[in-house]
């Protein structure tokens, strides 16, 4: 059972430079999450998507952009990385109703 | 403007103890909490929850309480292991149909043997 798998684990990145960080799940869930952890903010959301081909903001957006083209997948794009931006970064997916979210394992991102 | 506070980082309790972890919010639309338990190097995992029609919610050694005039939701660990040891983070949701989830900053327990 695979969950919520995050790619890449890590990576480091100059400021300026571009990547994508790639959540898939598979448990059919709609509705998908990203959060980035920093010590002593917990966990604030990004973006979230309430199913394919729809994407919201969170509390945290800018320098984000997200898609989500396919059900199971969900990317996250910094266009112009900023050393703002190191964190760690969660995917969580979760069905309807009111269900809990299942996270992945996380990725960090560390920007020089 | 933080709506969901943990305002204890880290707490030390000794094994087989109670453990007691607060959790404060300031939105009276949220009406479904959450807690979830992380271990470093790991995602979060879902523990517990309680929707605002109940007080109350048991699982096990885990039981989270919930005072809605107070905006004050606990969870109490009894008794506590060496392996509860992990970051506990409280999280809110409302009514509203936005799907967000709102966490705290999380509380650091630490179960000595």
């Amino acid at each position: 059972n695979a969950g919520v798998t995050q790619t890449p684990k890590f990576r480091v990145l100059k400021t300026g430079q571009s990547m994508t960080l790639l959540c898939a799940q598979d448990m059919n869930h709609e509705y998908m999450y990203w959060y980035r952890q920093d010590p002593g903010m917990g966990l604030r959301l990004i973006h979230y998507s309430v199913g394919e081909g729809t994407t919201a903001k969170g509390e945290v957006p800018d320098g984000y952009n997200v898609s989500r083209l396919k059900k199971q997948n969900f990317l996250l794009g910094l266009e112009s990385a900023a050393p703002s931006q190191t964190s760690v970064y969660f995917c969580a997916s979760r069905t309807g109703g009111g269900q809990p979210q299942h996270f992945g394992d996380g990725t960090r991102l560390s920007i020089l | 403007d933080q709506q969901v506070k943990q305002n204890s980082p880290s707490l030390s309790v000794q094994e087989g103890r109670i453990s007691i972890l607060n959790c404060d919010y300031t939105n009276s639309m949220f009406d479904y909490f959450l807690w979830y338990k992380k271990y470093p190097a790991e995602g979060p995992t879902f523990l517990i929850s309680i929707s605002s029609i109940k007080d109350k919610n048991e699982d096990g050694r885990f039981t989270v309480f919930l005072n809605k005039s107070a905006k004050h939701l606990s969870l109490h660990i009894v008794p506590s292991q060496p392996g509860d040891s992990a970051v506990y983070f409280c999280a809110a949701s409302d009514a509203s149909g936005t799907y967000k989830y709102i966490f705290g900053t999380g509380t650091r327990l630490k179960v000595l043997a």
